[in-house]
């Protein structure tokens, strides 16, 4: 069975340019989640997916961060325009509902110049 | 405000030993606690969960312990091998039922086994 898919795997860009991420998650998983984890730290939540649905963006940083899933699979995070500070690890997640664990992308190093 | 706290950022253990990684939360409303273990360059990996309704869950190598009055819990791993080193998190949600969807997760404990 294929395990969640991202890329690009790295991403090294200069700030005030925009990057994009992507995630493929495990086949007929409905629950998609982005999380941001920097050095030294636990993942954070950004935002979580219920099939197209963003069910909880409470920490998304709305003004220069956007995600979309628009057919319920593969999704994709976007920055415009990144900053010094979004330098971090992007993870992509995804379960099945109602299920425990949570399987996890090998995730995007983000380096912003 | 950290509510998930693994207050051992590193352990160093031989090869053939226990490991024993702590975690402690704040936050009663939790009741079910996962543990991933992350390798260099990849996503964490799932490795053993615990409901508030049991006090162990044993997988393998692997055990979990978790005592609700003192708000702690701690991973076993015995025998550890070299292949174990890696970081530890310790992640408890909010809903029952094993539904993780929102996690609150710690900052990770690195752990080396030596051979």
């Amino acid at each position: 069975e294929a395990g969640v898919v991202q890329s690009p795997r790295y991403k090294i860009i200069e700030k005030k340019q925009p990057v994009a991420f992507w995630c493929n998650p495990i086949s007929g998983h409905n629950t998609l989640y982005w999380y941001r984890q920097n050095l030294g730290q636990g993942p954070e939540l950004l935002i979580r997916y219920e099939n197209e649905e963003a069910v909880d963006d409470s920490q998304l940083p709305k003004d220069r961060f956007s995600a979309e899933r628009l057919k319920g699979v593969d999704s994709t995070l976007k920055i415009q325009p990144a900053e010094l500070g979004d330098s971090a690890v992007y993870l992509c997640a995804s379960s099945l509902v109602r299920v425990g664990e949570q399987f996890f992308g090998p995730g995007t190093r983000l380096t912003v110049l | 405000d950290q509510q998930v706290k693994q207050n051992s950022p590193s352990l160093s253990v031989q090869e053939g030993r226990i490991s024993i990684l702590n975690c402690d939360y704040t936050n009663s409303m939790f009741d079910y606690f996962l543990w991933y273990k992350k390798y260099p360059a990849e996503g964490p990996t799932f490795l053993i969960s615990i409901s508030s309704i049991k006090d162990k869950n044993e997988d393998g190598r692997f055990t979990v312990f978790l005592n609700k009055s003192a708000k702690h819990l701690s991973l076993h791993i015995v025998p550890s091998q070299p292949g174990d080193s890696a970081v530890y998190f310790c992640a408890a949600s909010p809903d029952n039922a094993g539904n993780n969807r929102k996690l609150i997760w710690g900052l990770g404990t690195s752990l080396a086994v030596n051979p």
